[in-house]
């Protein structure tokens, strides 16, 4: 079985700053990584996910993520955020050959402020 | 294109009612389907995996007679909340598994619906 750990419940940014929200995995198997947006009321938007080959993805609204293998990370970061991009980002995982089973992280609400 | 509405997107029911809840792919084919339940600032727990022709798949801990699922076409699952009382209120998302291979077999979510039990 796997789990996904997003320490930070809540991150506060100023407009034009640089984020990163965290994400940390544990699974006894590979696995394929995800980060999704969910703005209120609404589903859910993949930003970028990580199949395989290069560790530095990069998806959507200038999102990108690395993935650490040694430490089990895969960490979502911006270099200048947008008021637009308020919102909750979730970080999920599933195991290859698992049928695309996605176990989710508790969510980061991203809120920036001017 | 890789489109997936769900219907309604907010419905109000009474105790003891029963209510159904859509989830179509609008320009792909998925023979697996997801349901998820959101809780108020909480994660998406996975409910069940309905496959297409066959009985869906539940995880642990979710009553299958209460939460039916339908998965009668390549484009569409049903979710029928049986009997709901007012804890079964929740945000209810589904997602949809593009069968081509060609897809990575990524999954696509709905919009969500906001199931309000009184």
């Amino acid at each position: 079985a796997q789990s996904v750990t997003q320490l930070d419940s809540q991150v506060p940014v100023f407009e034009e700053a640089p984020v990163e929200l965290r994400c940390n995995y544990s699974s006894s198997v590979s696995v394929y990584l995800f980060w999704y947006v969910q703005y209120p009321n609404q589903g859910l938007q993949l930003l970028l996910k990580y199949l395989s080959g290069s560790t530095l993805v990069k998806g959507i609204n200038g999102f990108e993520a690395e993935f650490n293998k040694s430490q089990t990370s895969f960490h979502l970061r911006k270099p200048s955020v947008h008021i637009s991009d308020t919102a909750e980002y979730f970080c999920a995982v599933s195991e290859r050959g698992g049928g695309n089973k996605l176990t989710f992280g508790t969510g980061t609400q991203l809120k920036v402020e001017l | 294109g890789a489109v997936v509405s769900q219907h309604p997107s907010r419905v109000i029911c009474k105790s003891g009612t029963s209510v159904k809840i859509e989830c179509r792919s609008l320009d792909f084919q998925a023979t697996t389907m997801f349901w998820y339940r959101q809780f108020p600032k909480k994660s998406l727990m996975l409910m069940a995996t309905s496959n297409e022709g066959s009985k869906a798949t539940y995880e642990q801990g979710v009553e299958k007679d209460k939460f039916l699922i339908n998965h009668a076409s390549l484009t569409l699952s049903t979710l029928t909340v049986t009997s709901a009382h007012p804890e079964d209120s929740s945000f209810y998302i589904c997602s949809a598994r593009d069968s081509r291979p060609s897809s990575s077999y990524e999954q696509y979510f709905g919009p969500g619906t906001r199931l309000t039990v009184t």
